[in-house]
């Protein structure tokens, strides 16, 4: 049970250029999120996932496009990359524990945008 | 409009005593509670939470608590360890939301020896 992994951990674009970040989880859970992350902001919802198949928008969606063609994938795709993409992108399902429920995140993609 | 602050960026804490974090919320649709510990380099994991219907939720050292008159929450940490030292995300969820996590700016906390 690896939990939720995300791929690859590290990468830089020059502005214009295109890429998918994958995250993937083995806990067959429902629910998936992407997050950004940027320095004194907290997590900020991109887009998420209440299953296979479904996807909608979350707090800051612009320039980015997420699948969820398989429940254990999530990708989300950068088709045209802009300097303000610079951040970390956080993956996140979702269990339900003890009458509430959480999410779990995986270790995070640090993208830079030159 | 920030729904969840946490007003405190950093906090230092000397080991064994109690650290504090606060985070207030404006929202009072928010039904659901977390707390979150990020070390850097790593995604947040999950530490404790509170349902509104609670004001107090006890795991361990750690206890969250809720005071929705005040629309604030703080967790407790006792005793404070070195290994505590990390990043602490306050985040809620509004009711009926595909359970979205709202999330505060983030609390630094220093545990020194």
């Amino acid at each position: 049970n690896a939990g939720v992994t995300q791929t690859p951990k590290f990468r830089v674009l020059k502005t214009g250029q295109s890429m998918t970040l994958l995250c993937a989880q083995d806990m067959n859970h429902e629910y998936m999120y992407w997050y950004r992350q940027d320095p004194g902001m907290g997590l900020r919802l991109i887009h998420y996932s209440v299953g296979e198949g479904t996807t909608a928008k979350g707090e800051v969606p612009d320039g980015y496009n997420v699948s969820r063609l398989k429940k254990q994938n999530f990708l989300l795709g950068l088709e045209s990359a802009a300097p303000s993409q610079t951040s970390v992108y956080f993956c996140a399902s979702i269990t339900t524990r003890q009458g509430g429920y959480t999410q779990y995140f995986g270790p995070g993609t640090r993208l830079t945008v030159l | 409009d920030q729904q969840v602050k946490q007003n405190s960026p950093s906090l230092s804490v000397q080991e064994g005593r109690i650290s504090i974090l606060n985070c207030d919320y404006t929202n009072s649709m928010f039904d659901y509670f977390l707390w979150y510990k990020k070390y850097p380099a790593e995604g947040p994991t999950f530490l404790i939470s509170i349902s509104s219907i609670k004001d107090k939720n006890e795991d361990g050292r750690f206890t969250v608590f809720l005071n929705k008159s005040a629309k604030h929450l703080s967790l407790h940490i006792v005793p404070s360890q070195p290994g505590d030292s990390a990043v602490y995300f306050c985040a809620a969820r509004r009711t009926g939301t595909a359970s979205k996590l709202t999330f505060g700016t983030g609390t630094r906390l220093q545990v020194t020896l």
